[in-house]
């Protein structure tokens, strides 16, 4: 069975304070692995799209990263509006579905 | 353009009520989905479609109902609502089947009492 697993649950940071969030992932073959930002009371929005080991995506203070086994979403010198819920989610060859993770909470204090 | 709009955002039910929430696109989308949301869980798909007229279960579909007569919209009906239902649910759109990303909708919040 196709599974996510993110970490950490939570994180705090000072603004300026990089560091990187984990996305642990199995599938049967993978077809793409995505991130979101979830902002409180809103719907998920999209970010990146991975496709294959070793590709690499940035927008702004984000970059993501995909190994055969985990995503790694860096964020570079936070700001507070940074601050968000972040998910992660697969897409296996040939299914409909999005498998998602729990969410990083993301909080970037200033 | 709207994108994808869901209504209402909050509602209260008691047990056994029925109710349905509504979602509509205005970007042409064939592919439509509806998700829950639950604390310390990942998003969950419940039903989707493909195109107007056809529907299929996702991943938890009991105690729900959907139908798509027109590509713009894809209601889901609570049929008898349930504690275990109180949920953040999500309606979602993409160009075609499998195709990314997704687009979401801001949310339905729903209380079952």
């Amino acid at each position: 069975e196709d599974q996510v697993t993110q970490s950490p649950e939570a994180l705090r940071l000072q603004e300026g304070e990089s560091s990187s969030l984990n996305c642990s992932y199995t599938v049967s073959g993978l077809r793409g692995l995505f991130w979101y930002r979830q902002d409180p009371g809103k719907g998920p929005e999209f970010l990146f799209t991975l496709y294959s080991a070793g590709e690499e995506k940035e927008k702004e203070r984000l970059k993501a990263t995909l190994t055969k086994k985990e995503s790694f979403l860096h964020i570079t010198a936070p700001k507070p509006e940074d601050s968000a819920t972040y998910l992660c989610a697969v897409q296996a060859y040939g299914a409909q579905k999005l498998v998602f993770g729990q969410g990083t909470r993301l909080t970037i204090n200033p | 353009n709207a994108g994808v709009t869901q209504t209402p955002k909050f509602q209260v039910l008691k047990t056994g009520q029925s109710m349905t929430l509504q979602c509509a696109q205005d970007m042409n989308h064939e592919y439509m989905s509806w998700y829950r949301q639950d604390p310390g869980m990942g998003l969950r798909l419940i039903h989707y479609s493909v195109g107007a007229g056809i529907t299929d279960q996702g991943e938890v579909p009991n105690g729900y109902n959907v139908s798509r007569s027109t590509t713009e919209d894809f209601p889901l009906r609570l049929l008898s609502a349930a504690p275990s239902q109180t949920s953040v649910y999500f309606c979602a759109s993409s160009l075609r089947q499998g195709a990314q990303p997704q687009h979401f909708g801001d949310g339905t919040r729903l209380s079952i009492l």
